[in-house]
């Protein structure tokens, strides 16, 4: 049992770029988040799905796209990078109840992204 | 939509003093806050969460408190070890979870 898993770990990118953040979780959590992290800043809500074919912005979408064509998998697109995107980066999963996060969220490990 | 205020940033303590944060939140259809806990490099981590319903909540040394009138919510960890040092966050959640700012909790030994 996995938990969250994202890939990659570390990341680098020029301004401009796109690229795609993985998260997969094998609790069958319908649930699903993306957060960034920067200092001072706390955690924030970037996008969010509750279920298959489901998704719904956050307090920060801007610059972003996400999808969710399976329960397991939900990957965080950048369409073209820009510095302001440096940040860490979260993925959550969680069960839910009538389509509110009100369970335990369990987090992946993050991934740093670097945008130069 | 929500928004949760949390503070102090930073907090000190000595080892075997109390800490206590405190929360703030916007939207009085919020019905769950947990408290999750992050080290160093890694993902955070629920430790404690209440529900609404209740007014208190305690494991071992660690306690939440909520007050739905004033829409505030406090964590107390009593008996304070070098271990306990990491940053802490409160969240609230009547849908999606929305985090605070973050405390960054340093214990010395």
């Amino acid at each position: 049992n996995a938990g969250v898993t994202q890939t990659p770990k570390f990341q680098v990118l020029k301004t401009g770029q796109s690229m795609t953040l993985q998260c997969a979780q094998d609790m069958n959590h319908e649930y699903m988040s993306w957060y960034r992290q920067d200092p001072g800043m706390g955690l924030r809500l970037i996008h969010y799905s509750v279920g298959a074919g489901i998704t719904d912005q956050g307090e920060v979408p801007n610059g972003y796209n996400v999808s969710r064509s399976t329960t397991e998998d939900f990957p965080l697109r950048l369409l073209s990078a820009a510095p302001s995107q440096t940040s860490v980066y979260f993925c959550a999963s969680s069960y839910h109840v009538r389509g509110s996060s009100n369970t335990e969220a369990f987090f992946g490990q993050g991934t740093r992204l670097t945008v130069v | 939509g929500e928004n949760v205020e949390q503070h102090p940033s930073t907090l000190s303590v000595q080892e075997g003093d109390s800490a206590v944060i405190k929360c703030t939140y916007s939207d009085s259809a919020s019905n769950y806050f947990p408290w999750y806990k992050q080290e160093l490099g890694k993902g955070p981590q629920l430790i404690i969460d209440i529900r609404s319903n209740v007014g208190e909540k305690k494991d071992q040394r660690i306690a939440v408190t909520l007050n739905k009138t004033a829409k505030h919510f406090s964590l107390h960890i009593t008996e304070t070890q070098p271990e306990d040092s990491a940053v802490y966050f409160c969240a609230a959640t009547g849908g999606k979870l929305i985090f605070g700012q973050g405390t960054e909790l340093s214990v010395k030994p």
